[in-house]
């Protein structure tokens, strides 16, 4: 009964590689989220989708592709993997309409080696 | 752009201690204000939440008054428990032009509690 799951929980890869990171809510909400934690515990937003459709996007690199298929789901897609994109990611979801509470999941921990 | 700034950590507490966490933040209008914990190892869960100036949230012993006057959400717990070490973020709702919604974080407190 999980609300916002991701999978993988860790991924360790060499740099230049392709790799995709996926989450999925049961929370039926209709807003979903990325967010980036630094190596210092930062949190920054990357991404937002809205039903299906991209609202916020954040300056971040084109390396990096979100898509998602429905709104239970949001992927996060990263080419070219470089040192600098080691960190945890994590997905998170709002109902939209509703209170501005975002709820998130247990983050992927991204090692580019 | 809407900010939040909290105190530097690390912050090392013996059990049963006092705990004040102090944030402030920056923003046009009145945005909602939260608290979330990242236990070791965990993802961020929400810990209380405040709407509206004056509003206290409050859960688990925790608490915290939005303070529009002083432009402030500090937490507090009167006394802290082993469990309670862990990194706690203050962030407020940003919503910006066209109105989508995001949260801006502060850059989080790590606490520990000894026994």
């Amino acid at each position: 009964d999980t609300a916002v799951s991701q999978t993988p929980k860790y991924l360790v890869t060499q740099m230049g590689n392709d790799k995709s990171i996926k989450c999925e809510q049961n929370l039926g909400h209709d807003t979903m989220y990325w967010y980036k934690q630094d190596s210092k515990k930062f949190l920054k937003i990357m991404f937002s989708y809205n039903n299906k459709e991209l609202i916020i996007n954040e300056t971040v690199p084109n390396r990096f592709s979100p898509k998602s298929p429905d709104k239970a789901h949001l992927n996060l897609h990263i080419n070219s993997l470089e040192l600098g994109d080691s960190a945890v990611y994590f997905c998170a979801s709002r109902e939209a309409g509703g209170s501005d509470t975002q709820y998130f999941g247990p983050g992927t921990r991204l090692t580019v080696l | 752009g809407d900010s939040v700034t909290q105190m530097e950590g690390p912050v090392t507490l013996s059990e049963e201690a006092f705990l004040t966490i102090n944030c402030t933040y920056t923003a046009t209008g009145y945005p909602s204000l939260f608290w979330y914990v990242q236990y070791p190892g965990e993802g961020l869960q929400l810990l209380l939440k405040a709407t509206k100036a004056d509003d206290k949230g409050s859960n688990k012993g925790f608490e915290a008054t939005y303070r529009k006057e002083t432009t402030s959400f500090h937490l507090e717990k009167g006394s802290v428990q082993v469990s309670d070490s862990a990194v706690y973020f203050c962030a407020l709702s940003d919503r910006g032009k066209g109105g989508a919604q995001k949260l801006v974080f502060g850059q989080g407190t790590r606490l520990t509690i000894n026994p």
